[in-house]
């Protein structure tokens, strides 16, 4: 198991501007998830992409991943107020999940 | 589905005691997992099961701490005696086929020892 490192820690922007978040990671993977946490809530399930995949998308969400840089990012476009939350990357190699500290994103109205 | 189901949400109690914290799974999730949050350490792994057989436990702090699912609807996590140190937000989640499936997380006990 290994720990993915989001970067930023932290991040302020602006109702409508675009937010990227990164993940780094040390050792090869399977897979690589990535979940949002709002405050006082549990983690939820943003989207999940393969080590064969490099881009993904969801709604606002796109995430891509580089297996040769051990990275992936997580872009939110037109993002909303209620988008304000934690997000973290999860990488799987094994059999379990280790989060990282992740990102705490606010977003101003 | 009601999806993950901890109880109880919040708790205080004084260093010494007793402390058991309940989980309710999705129904028919295979897969059962404890974490711990704190702003020091963030999320940690404590322990998960799979088809009610703790699989790996490594990420349990002590002897303090234990975790038992008797039956695939239902988990605990009992802390004794517990100490200030363990306060923290406990989550509950479930998955169908383990880590490599969509987590689904509860809400959380959020646990305060004085």
């Amino acid at each position: 198991s290994q720990q993915g490192e989001e970067d930023p820690q932290a991040l302020s922007i602006q109702e409508g501007e675009n937010a990227t978040m990164n993940c780094s990671y040390k050792t090869s993977i399977n897979n690589l998830q990535w979940y949002r946490q709002n405050s006082g809530r549990g983690l939820v399930h943003l989207i999940l992409i393969r080590s064969n995949e490099r881009e993904k998308h969801s709604g606002r969400l796109r995430v891509t991943l580089d297996t040769s840089k051990k990275s992936s990012s997580l872009l939110i476009t037109a993002s909303r107020a209620a988008d304000t939350a934690s997000y973290f990357c999860a990488p799987l190699n094994t059999d379990k999940l280790i989060f990282g500290t992740g990102t705490r994103l606010q977003v101003f109205p | 589905d009601a999806g993950v189901i901890q109880s109880p949400r919040h708790e205080v109690t004084e260093m010494g005691q007793e402390v058991t914290l309940r989980c309710k799974p999705i129904s028919g999730h295979d897969y059962l997992f404890w974490y711990r949050q704190t702003m020091m350490r963030g999320l940690e792994l404590l322990i998960y099961f799979n088809n009610n057989v703790p699989i790996d436990d490594s990420g349990m702090p002590e002897d303090r701490f234990s975790a038992k699912m008797p039956n695939a609807s239902f988990s605990t996590l009992k802390i004794q005696p517990s100490e200030p140190r363990d306060s923290a937000v406990y989550f509950c989640a479930s998955s169908l086929s383990g880590a490599a499936d969509t987590i689904y997380f509860g809400e959380g006990s959020w646990l305060t020892v004085v």
